[in-house]
């Protein structure tokens, strides 16, 4: 079946350090991936897709490439700011034999940024 | 565009009882997702709809949780015979589209089952 893998958090940074956030999946077939965010009280958002390998997807500042040789799909930020304190998850979703998109979630990641 | 909205937003319910929670997508977003979500985890696919179709269901969790969506407006989740084991944070989101289109989350109805 198909499966997302998250780095545990949370993840404690200082504001203006990079990020790293670690997604790896397994799938049959051909995924598309997504980084979505859930900022504290709030809904899960999309924050950026890659539908096909080598494809980078790219969002307020926040970046992840398709990696298809690697299976991963990691979440870079250059510079995090306070603000950025969420809960992130990397998910992808590919399309099943009766012809459905089935989409799968990771666990989350917890990014928490001390001024 | 008022976004997704899902009622009720708590629900507290004993043991045995049915349930049933509603979404209210995205005006002409012809897609609507069920997810259930516990603590410290991703969302958990369960069902999903293009307009009054149910195209995929084999991801409920069992005989006891049910989706319709009557009139490709707004969809119900009914569980019957409530465990506690269904404690959880259930999500709707819908989109517009046919193929892997982005999805607008609702804020969920968190049940309780005591």
């Amino acid at each position: 079946g198909n499966s997302v893998t998250q780095m545990e958090g949370p993840v404690t940074l200082s504001e203006e350090a990079f990020l790293t956030i670690n997604c790896t999946y397994t799938a049959t077939g051909y995924p598309s991936l997504f980084w979505y965010v859930q900022y504290p009280g709030e809904g899960l958002q999309l924050l950026l897709k890659a539908t096909k390998a080598d494809d980078k997807g790219s969002n307020k500042g926040f970046e992840a490439t398709y990696r298809k040789e690697t299976t991963s799909f990691h979440l870079e930020k250059g510079s995090v700011q306070v603000s950025d304190s969420a809960v992130y998850f990397c998910a992808l979703s590919v399309r099943a034999s009766g012809g459905s998109y089935i989409p799968t979630f990771g666990r989350g990641t917890s990014l928490i940024v001390h001024p | 565009d008022t976004g997704v909205s899902q009622n009720p937003r708590h629900k507290i319910t004993k043991r045995g009882q049915n349930v049933t929670f509603r979404c209210d997508p995205i005006s002409e977003h012809n897609r609507l997702y069920w997810y259930r979500q516990t603590l410290g985890q991703g969302p958990e696919f369960l069902t999903y709809f293009q307009n009054e179709a149910q195209l995929e269901k084999s991801r409920l969790l069992s005989d006891r949780f049910s989706a319709e969506r009557p009139k490709g407006s707004f969809s119900t989740l009914e569980i019957q015979r409530t465990e506690q084991g269904d404690s959880a944070m259930y999500l709707c989101a819908s989109s517009f589209g046919t193929g892997l289109d982005t999805q607008y989350f609702g804020p969920g109805t968190r049940l309780t089952v005591l």
